[in-house]
C-alpha cells in the first residue's frame, strides 16, 4: 500500500507570498495532522484534521490555515510568507482515535 | 506544557558497540510515547509506541523501554545503516492529532 504522499517535493518563495501545500493521507486513514520542522529541531505540530473539521491547532499564527477534502487529502496554507517559514513541513496520517501517525516525506520550503 | 528532552545530542558509536538514546517527558495523562526514525530530507518513520510503565518493544536491533519519567531506546550492536535521527514523542489525553516531540539524537555509527 502507498503510504502518505506529499506535493509538492521542494518549494521556494519570496517574502510575503503564499504558498500551497499538499498531502494525501494512507488508504483507510481519515485523520490527518501537519508537522513544521525547522533544521536541528523535532517536528512542531500545527493542526489536525478529521471529517473536514479542525480538531486541533498549534501555536502557529493566523496566516497558517488548512483544510480536508472528502476524499480525506489536506492542504496546508501559509500567507504572508515570511524567511522563519523556511522549514519542512510534514504531513502525518493516523486512523482516528489512534495516536500512531505514519508520515510523508515533507515539502521542503524555501523563504527568500 | 508537555516537555520532551532527548540526550544525548549527537552520539558517535564504532560498528558494534552497543548504548542507550534517552527520553525524558513531561505531559499531563500520557496517552503513548512514540520512537521515530529520521534520515536527512525525510519523514519521520515510526518505530514503537509504548503506553505504560515497564513496557518494552523490539525491532532488530532496536528495543524500547518505559518508565513514568522516561524512555530508553537501547541500540545492540549497530551497523552503519542505524545512522540516523531519532526522535521521541508524547501523545496526551485529549489530543489525539498532537504529538509533542524531542529535538531528536543523531546517531552516528562508524564502520
Amino acid at each position: 500500500d502507498a503510504g502518505v504522499t506529499q506535493s509538492p517535493t521542494h518549494l521556494i518563495k519570496t517574502r510575503g507570498q503564499h504558498v500551497t501545500l499538499r498531502c494525501s493521507p494512507i488508504s483507510g486513514h481519515k485523520s490527518v495532522s501537519w508537522y513544521q520542522q525547522v533544521l536541528g529541531q523535532g517536528p512542531q505540530f500545527i493542526f489536525q484534521y478529521y471529517e473536514k473539521e479542525e480538531r486541533g491547532r498549534g501555536n502557529f499564527p493566523d496566516r497558517f490555515s488548512a483544510r480536508q477534502f472528502p476524499n480525506y487529502s489536506s492542504e496546508l496554507n501559509v500567507n504572508a510568507l515570511l524567511l522563519g517559514d523556511s522549514a519542512l513541513y510534514l504531513c502525518a496520517s493516523s486512523v482516528v482515535g489512534s495516536r500512531e501517525q505514519y508520515f510523508g516525506p515533507g515539502t521542503r520550503l524555501t523563504v527568500t | 506544557e508537555d516537555q520532551v528532552t532527548q540526550s544525548p545530542e549527537a552520539l558517535r558509536l564504532q560498528e558494534g558497540e552497543s548504548s542507550s538514546l534517552n527520553c525524558s517527558y513531561t505531559v499531563s495523562g500520557l496517552r503513548g510515547l512514540f520512537w521515530y526514525r529520521q534520515d536527512p530530507g525525510k519523514g519521520p518513520e515510526f518505530l514503537f509506541t509504548l503506553y505504560s510503565a515497564g513496557e518494552e518493544k523490539e525491532k532488530e536491533r532496536l528495543k524500547a523501554t518505559l518508565t513514568k519519567k522516561e524512555s530508553f531506546l537501547h541500540i545492540t550492536a549497530p551497523k552503519p545503516e542505524d545512522s540516523a535521527t531519532y526522535l521521541c514523542a508524547v501523545g496526551r489525553g485529549t489530543s489525539y492529532g498532537k504529538l509533542t516531540f524531542g529535538q531528536g539524537t543523531i546517531l552516528t555509527v562508524h564502520p
